[in-house]
């Protein structure tokens, strides 16, 4: 089976820290996520990378970034945590399957996810 | 913005009853996804079912769609204490873009 593993299960930070959210893979996935669940905002999507190196923003990346130096790991990072940057984060890998975006029909595996907390 | 919304919000069943959630979206698309998420974990793949396709089972699941209507239901039959979860739909548009997930059902399977 595929598994997703987030570094960390809890963590507290206070305002302005620097955050680093780590994510490993182990099925040579191409394509890995960040996303925050919020209740009643459901998932949103922070960023993605379709490879090594590559990433592209997804609909809510202000005030984050990532990194992906290979292509088990994929890492988010707050520069300056913020309050309302509090939330589960969720990591997630997919395989990248034929033409286009590499989403058709493929299905996300998700780790357990990060609780952040910023105080 | 969110393409898929599930309705309940929020569903409370005795066990051995059947829980039906329904997911609506705006635009086309490829496939829709059903994912589950137990408290404080991850989301799990439960089924995939594509545009073409107009019913599909997995075990106790069966998931409809209706392009026409743009919606999609998820049936579990015969629920157990152990389906208590949220339920999200998660599409996949035509126009390429990525997955996106609804806010999800809270289902809570009394024993």
């Amino acid at each position: 089976d595929v598994k997703v593993t987030q570094s960390s299960r809890y963590l507290v930070k206070r305002t302005g820290e620097k955050v680093f959210l780590e994510c490993v893979q182990d099925m040579d996935h191409e394509n890995m996520f960040w996303y925050r669940q919020d209740p009643g905002l459901g998932l949103r999507l922070i960023y993605f990378s379709y490879d090594v190196k590559m990433k592209e923003k997804g609909d809510i990346p202000e005030g984050y970034s990532v990194s992906r130096e290979k292509k088990e790991r994929f890492s988010l990072i707050l520069e300056s945590a913020s309050t309302n940057q509090t939330s589960m984060y969720l990591c997630a890998s997919s395989l990248f399957q034929g033409t286009g975006t590499g989403f058709l029909g493929e299905k996300l595996f998700f780790g357990s996810g990060t609780q952040l907390s910023v105080l | 913005s969110q393409q898929g919304e599930e309705d309940p919000q929020a569903l409370s069943i005795q066990e051995g009853e059947n829980a039906t959630m329904n997911c609506s979206y705006k635009t086309s698309i490829n496939n829709l996804q059903w994912y589950r998420q137990n408290s404080g974990r991850g989301l799990v793949h439960l089924i995939l079912i594509r545009s073409n396709e107009r019913e599909k089972h997995s075990g106790r699941l069966r998931v409809t769609l209706d392009t026409s209507k743009k919606s999609s239901s998820l049936l579990i039959t015969a629920s157990r204490a152990a389906d208590t979860a949220s339920y999200f739909c998660a599409t996949e548009e035509t126009s390429g873009s990525r997955l996106t997930f609804g806010e999800g059902t809270q289902l809570t399977v009394n024993p």
